[in-house]
């Protein structure tokens, strides 16, 4: 089965710092990648998916990813982040009909 | 707010109970996931229901009893649990079944077993 590696568990920034958080998955064949985030006390949300096409691919709150293939990477950033992008942020990867596997996890804290 | 309904929010049950969790889903879609997260950790996926037959089980242990009784609602039967057992239980759908579909999460409900 894949596997999916976020490499920051807890990642501290102050407003309009730039983003980048890190993610490797395992798997030989064709994946589907996605980026969720949890607000505190909300449910899951995507962020942003790729399944094909441009490997750049942006999402929601101005957020995007970039997918390396080479690298089996799916990296997600920001340029700019603000006080409400704090949140727990999930890379999940979906290798097979709807097995979708989720990373650790980052934890983002955005200083005011 | 989410389009996925979880009943009860907060469930509080003894090892000897048999309880029940339900989610909801009026959005066509015809993949209904459960999944385990424990504080501070990713979900755990546990079991996928594509078309209302099942299709994943993760070697959950049978105090555990999916069950999908139509397209939109999904039950998870709970007996003789471990205060192990205590986690947030999601319950999301996805569209279609080729893995492209993002997957929408509902509010979890918050299992203690004591």
């Amino acid at each position: 089965a894949q596997s999916v590696s976020q490499h920051n568990h807890h990642v501290i920034l102050s407003e309009a710092a730039s983003l980048e958080l890190g993610c490797n998955y395992s798997y030989g064949g064709t994946v589907n990648l996605f980026w969720y985030v949890q607000y505190p006390g909300q449910h899951l949300q995507l962020l942003l998916k790729y399944f094909s096409g441009d490997p750049l691919v942006k999402g929601i709150k101005g957020f995007e990813a970039e997918f390396i293939k080479s690298k089996f990477s799916f990296n997600l950033r920001k340029p700019s982040v603000q006080w409400s992008d704090t949140a727990e942020y999930f890379c999940a990867v979906n290798a097979r009909n709807n097995d979708m596997r989720f990373g650790a996890g980052t934890r983002l804290t955005v200083k005011p | 707010d989410t389009e996925v309904t979880q009943t009860p929010k907060h469930l509080v049950m003894g090892m000897t109970n048999k309880k029940s969790l339900k989610c909801e889903q009026h959005m066509g879609h015809r993949a209904m996931y459960w999944y385990k997260q424990k504080a501070k950790k990713p979900p755990e996926l546990m079991f996928v229901y594509s078309y209302e037959k099942l299709s994943i089980n993760e070697s959950v242990p049978s105090r555990f009893s999916p069950e999908c009784p139509n397209s939109s609602l999904l039950n998870l039967h709970l007996h003789a649990l471990q205060p192990e057992d205590s986690a947030l239980y999601l319950c999301a759908s996805s569209q279609d079944l080729q893995g492209h579909s993002p997957l929408h999460f509902g509010n979890g409900t918050r299992l203690t077993v004591t």
